[in-house]
């Protein structure tokens, strides 16, 4: 069965310095995978997708992941973190192909933003 | 396109009671998910239909769960004789293809 492994629970960043948050995912074809941000009570936003194609991909709010299938990963990085940025954020990964594109999640990693 | 809206936000209900959860999608979209996340957790998968047919359901979905999506349209989440492991929050998204719009959720708290 397909996993998904955010290994960092919570990450606390000054603002203004680099992120990186790590996604690791287990899966038998190529996936779909996702970035999604959720603010406390809210839903998910998604940040970004990939697909196919170039394994560099922006998103909304200024970040950006690469899909890297040698490591199974897709990392999402932003050079300079604001305070808004402060949330939760998901990692996903979905079948491709087929009809069902149901989404498996990673647990999440808290971002705090120091001023 | 007003977005997924779900209702009612939040839900208080005594052990044992039902409770029902509904969401109304994006009206072109065809395909409706629900998942519940849990305190600290990631969202998990529970059912999906494509119009109104129910075409996969998880094992997390216990025979207490019963979800429809009557001409394809909105869904309802009904959990009949709650218990306090099913306070969480139900997501409700829906979709064209693999491009998800989420609603702000349902919280549900038993007590």
């Amino acid at each position: 069965a397909q996993s998904v492994t955010q290994p960092d629970i919570h990450i606390t960043v000054s603002e203004g310095a680099s992120l990186e948050l790590r996604c690791n995912y287990s899966y038998g074809a190529t996936p779909y995978l996702f970035w999604y941000v959720q603010s406390p009570g809210q839903g998910l936003q998604l940040l970004l997708k990939y697909f196919s194609g170039d394994t560099l991909v922006q998103g909304i709010k200024g970040f950006e992941a690469e899909f890297k299938r040698s490591q199974s990963s897709f990392n999402l990085r932003k050079p300079s973190v604001h305070w808004s940025d402060a949330a939760e954020y998901f990692c996903a990964v979905g079948l491709s192909g087929g009809s069902n594109y149901k989404l498996t999640f990673g647990k999440g990693t808290l971002l705090t933003v120091n001023p | 396109d007003t977005g997924v809206s779900q209702n009612p936000r939040h839900k208080i209900t005594k052990r044992g009671q039902n409770v029902t959860f509904r969401c109304d999608p994006i009206s072109e979209h065809n395909r409706l998910y629900w998942y519940r996340q849990t305190l600290g957790q990631g969202p998990e998968f529970l059912t999906y239909f494509q119009n109104e047919a129910q075409l996969e359901k998880s094992r997390l979905l216990s025979d207490r769960f019963s979800a429809e999506r009557p001409k394809g349209s909105f869904s309802t989440l009904e959990i009949q004789r709650t218990e306090q492991g099913d306070s969480a929050m139900y997501l409700c998204a829906s979709s064209l293809e693999a491009l998800y719009t989420f609603g702000s959720g349902t919280r549900l708290t038993v007590v």
